[in-house]
């Protein structure tokens, strides 16, 4: 089962211009993270934010996080064409130690040069 | 930069077939995970080791699904026999902590059973 389910499922923008999506789960978390993937290939980490945090950045990466309405979001700035990838988000629960991640669904963003 | 290893990277084969993959995490990650990842989805757990136990394989049919990882290192996930479902992308994942943190990717196995 997926947890997180991230919005729009696909985001067509021109370069240059800012990226926003969306992520929504269900049940309380420990964190939540997002990843890239490229075509075929394997997920790249992005970003962690814990559930006592509201935002955080990294380059031009900004998440937030709303525990209250169980949803988070990814911004990313200044898009490239080499933004071009599908992006999943992924919510660890809050107990457990061994406990494990689990993926949205993806949103596929395509940067137009 | 250190990476997580997968072999092949491609893999086809015929259904009643066996296939096995390979994965190699990063050295000194004692958390291994396999994934499935069907097209258009996000990756599903397969099953989780810490060192050379699995601590989850929930999600594992093992009616057909085997996975080890014998000596805490590089792991073996192996199909027999193989069925049209279960054509997908074979994801290992490695972390150096269970539990709450980042999980690195290797380069994934792409699977097509015919």
């Amino acid at each position: 089962s997926q947890q997180g389910e991230e919005d729009p499922q696909a985001l067509s923008i021109q370069e240059g211009e800012n990226a926003t999506m969306n992520c929504s789960y269900k049940t309380s978390i420990n964190n939540l993270q997002w990843y890239r993937q490229n075509s075929g290939r394997g997920l790249v980490h992005l970003i962690l934010i814990r559930s006592n945090e509201r935002e955080k950045h990294s380059g031009r990466l900004r998440v937030t996080l709303d525990t209250s309405k169980k949803s988070s979001s990814l911004l990313i700035t200044a898009s490239r064409a080499a933004d071009t990838a599908s992006y999943f988000c992924a919510t660890a629960p809050g107990t457990g130690a061994n406990s494990k991640l689990t993926f949205g669904k993806g949103i596929t963003l395509s940067v137009r040069p | 930069e250190a990476e997580v290893a997968q072999s092949p990277r491609y893999k086809i084969t015929e259904k009643s077939q066996a296939v096995a993959f390979w994965c190699d995490p990063i050295s000194g990650h004692a958390t291994l995970y396999w994934y499935r990842q069907i097209l258009g989805q996000g990756p599903e757990l397969l099953v989780q080791f810490q060192d050379e136990s699995v601590v989850d394989d929930s999600q594992l049919p093992k009616d057909r699904f085997s996975a080890e990882r014998l000596k805490g290192v590089d792991s073996t996930l192996k199909i027999q026999p193989a069925e049209l479902g279960d054509s997908a992308m074979y994801l290992c994942a490695s972390s150096h902590l269970a539990g709450h943190n980042e999980q690195f990717f290797g380069p994934g196995t792409r699977l097509t059973v015919l």
